[in-house]
């Protein structure tokens, strides 16, 4: 079973604006890390957050992640049409359930930025 | 350097048949990933492999398995394919430091159809 749910599973917006993507997980993690993924090709690794950290940047993507609540949030500022993919939240899990690389994928949002 | 690749892109089989995928890491990672991604099912771990050894597990039946090779190259074999067999399989590298979650690098997939 999928450990991270998303939410929304479809965000439509305009170019300029900016996109808020949740991210939701079940049991106690190492890290959580954000993929983007267009159109069914291979995903490329956005941020990567560790659990004692709060809040972490990468030009115009900000991620949080809030351990007490088990979520994470990835916001993109000053969307682009480039940006339209889908987004998928990923936690390396400690513990039996995870280890080493196994990474546990929510379902994604799908984010389309209109021009 | 080079990225993920992944061979081949496309395959059509027909249920029964088996299929091997191949994987070559970035040059100098060490582990290898699997997954698979369906519509229904989303992204789902398959196995991890370092230095030769299958180090990690997904919840798949045993028609699924996978080796890797002394240059980090991995295969995956899937016997008696069966319809919901269909599906983009994702090969991940990463350079792996024994810590838990590391990032990781996807190649474009393999797009498999079963008949």
């Amino acid at each position: 079973s999928q450990q991270g749910e998303e939410d929304p599973q479809a965000l439509s917006i305009q170019e300029g604006e900016n996109a808020t993507m949740n991210c939701s997980y079940k049991t106690s993690i190492n890290n959580l890390q954000w993929y983007r993924q267009n159109s069914g090709r291979g995903l490329v690794h956005l941020i990567l957050i560790r659990s004692n950290e709060r809040e972490k940047h990468s030009g115009r993507l900000r991620v949080t992640l809030d351990t007490s609540k088990k979520s994470s949030s990835l916001l993109i500022t000053a969307s682009r049409a480039a940006d339209t993919a889908s987004y998928f939240c990923a936690t390396a899990l400690t513990g039996d359930s995870g280890g080493y690389n196994k990474l546990i994928f929510g379902a994604g949002t799908r984010l389309a930025v209109h021009p | 350097k080079a990225g993920v690749t992944q061979t081949p892109r496309y395959l059509i089989k027909t249920r029964g048949q088996q299929v091997t995928l191949s994987c070559s890491p970035i040059s100098g990672h060490r582990s290898v990933s699997w997954y698979q991604q369906t519509p229904g099912q989303g992204l789902q771990f398959l196995f991890e492999y370092f230095s030769e050894t299958q180090r990690n597990k997904g919840n798949f039946p045993g028609r699924f398995s996978g080796r890797q090779f002394s240059n980090s190259r991995s295969e995956m074999n899937v016997s008696t394919l069966e319809l919901g067999d269909s599906a983009l399989y994702l090969c991940a590298s990463s350079l792996d430091g024994g810590s838990v979650g590391a990032t990781q690098y996807f190649g474009p997939g393999t797009r498999l159809l079963v008949l």
